[in-house]
């Protein structure tokens, strides 16, 4: 079954540098790439996804990027903000009909210091 | 506004109780998803459901059994509760093909 593994597991930078988290799966199946946001006391929330046939997507100061040779995608956050700290999660499921399961890496703790 | 609603939100219960954990959903989603969140270990499925009385295990199956009788409800049941299944609980659910999961505020189990 699909396996996916998330770095680092805790992540500190300053406010307004950029944050890069980075997560492999295993199943080369794999054609769906979402990724979690989680704040401290609050439920997880869809951030931003990726399809397979797409190698890179943005929405303002995030995006995502896709190698799908390497069986990799990344997480990027320009201009950080304190408001960003949190707990990201990030996934990947074969998006067979409506089968398949999100498969999640086991996250990764932000801290954005002002 | 989406709306995914966990019946309890903190709970404690003693070992060898009985425990439901209930989860609504009012967006008439085909899908329901129950997960464990410990830290470190990230979110491990349990049990999900594509359908009304229909269930499928898991990564974590083992002590946890479910029940979806209506489209909007999902049941998670611990038979016998056991101090290693204190943990946060999540439930959520999807459309059948949008994908996007829409979580619960989560129900907070500890086993005395």
């Amino acid at each position: 079954g699909e396996n996916v593994e998330q770095h680092p597991s805790t992540l500190s930078v300053q406010e307004g540098d950029s944050a890069v988290i980075k997560c492999t799966y295993s199943d080369s199946a794999s054609n769906y790439f979402p990724w979690y946001k989680q704040e401290l006391g609050k439920r997880p929330q869809l951030i931003i996804d990726i399809r397979s046939n797409v190698g890179e997507k943005k929405d303002q100061r995030i995006a995502v990027t896709l190698n799908k040779t390497a069986k990799h995608f990344s997480l990027h956050i320009t201009e950080t903000q304190p408001e960003d700290s949190a707990v990201y999660f990030c996934a990947a499921r074969n998006y067979g009909g409506s089968q398949g399961n999100l498969i999640f890496g086991k996250g990764t703790k932000l801290s954005v210091k002002p | 506004d989406v709306k995914v609603t966990q019946s309890s939100r903190y709970l404690v219960k003693r070992t060898g109780e009985k425990v439901f954990l209930e989860c609504v959903q009012d967006m008439d989603h085909e899908n329901m998803f129950w997960y464990r969140q410990d830290p470190g270990l990230g979110l491990r499925l349990i049990y999900f459901s594509y359908d009304v009385k229909m269930k499928e295990k898991g990564d974590i199956p083992e002590g946890y059994s479910v029940s979806r009788e209506k489209k909007e409800r999902f049941s998670l049941i611990l038979e016998s509760a056991s101090t290693n299944q204190t943990s946060m609980y999540l439930c959520a659910s999807s459309h059948e093909y949008t994908g996007e999961l829409f979580f619960g505020e989560g129900s907070r189990l500890t086993v005395l």
